[in-house]
């Protein structure tokens, strides 16, 4: 149980363009999803929290308007990186919880991993 | 200002044992996790102290100080699969979201 999918798991795509990151509960309902980013060799970077509808709450230093999260069912949760740059190349996770509200000490089940490549 | 510290290499032989340590300064502490991440997947979750001791589970214990800021996560029996980077992630007082440590590439030889 507690299986977290992302789609795609890679993705090229050119510079300016957008693209969409799907996550995905698909034993359980993920009332609260994560969105972490992680560069070569770094640590992971939370990006965001996102409650089943409701609007995402941002780290500080992540652009809300680049990076538009949808949490809008309980199984699913869409980043959308808009106007994709070289440097937002990166290794996206999401990960789910369902416990609400959601604490980040309670498990988090990861999904795969999506590696975006902007060129 | 909040940091954890992780070893960044280490090397270890098939069947022995290997103890990775996790120091952190954090303000604030709810729990301390140990996650297992192989190259270019995300990460899994091994295992999560609150309380001071040792916690085993199979192979793998993880131990926990609070006053010292300390952890180690041992893992018995190395087998190949067992190659990966282990990441120590903690709890500050912010409970929205956890430190995490650089990672500790584990290599297991034969």
């Amino acid at each position: 149980g507690a299986v977290v999918s992302q789609h795609p798991s890679w993705v090229i795509c050119k510079s300016g363009t957008s693209v969409k990151i799907e996550c995905r509960s698909l034993d359980f309902q993920a009332t609260t999803m994560f969105w972490y980013r992680q560069f070569p060799k770094q640590s992971l970077m939370l990006m965001a929290t996102s409650n089943e509808g409701s609007k995402a709450t941002y780290e500080q230093g992540v652009e809300k308007d680049k990076f538009l999260i949808n949490h809008a069912s309980l199984t699913l949760s869409t980043l959308t990186v808009t106007s994709a740059h070289p440097e937002d190349s990166s290794f996206y996770i999401c990960s789910a919880s369902d416990r609400s509200p959601a604490s980040v000490f309670h498990e988090q089940y990861f999904g795969p991993g999506t590696r975006l490549t902007v060129t | 200002g909040q940091n954890i510290d992780q070893p960044t290499e280490m090397t270890a032989t098939e069947g022995a044992i290997v103890q990775i340590n996790c120091t952190y300064q954090t303000s604030g502490f709810n729990g301390l996790f140990w996650y297992q991440q192989h190259a270019g997947e995300a990460p899994t979750f091994l295992s999560y102290n609150v309380l001071d001791g040792l916690e085993e589970k199979g192979r793998f214990s993880s131990f926990l100080s609070r006053s010292k800021g300390y952890s180690y996560l041992l893992l018995k029996e190395l087998q190949m699969k067992d190659s990966a980077s282990y990441l120590c992630a903690v709890g500050g007082a912010d409970n929205r979201k956890l430190i995490w440590g650089l990672g500790t590439s584990l290599a297991v030889n034969p």
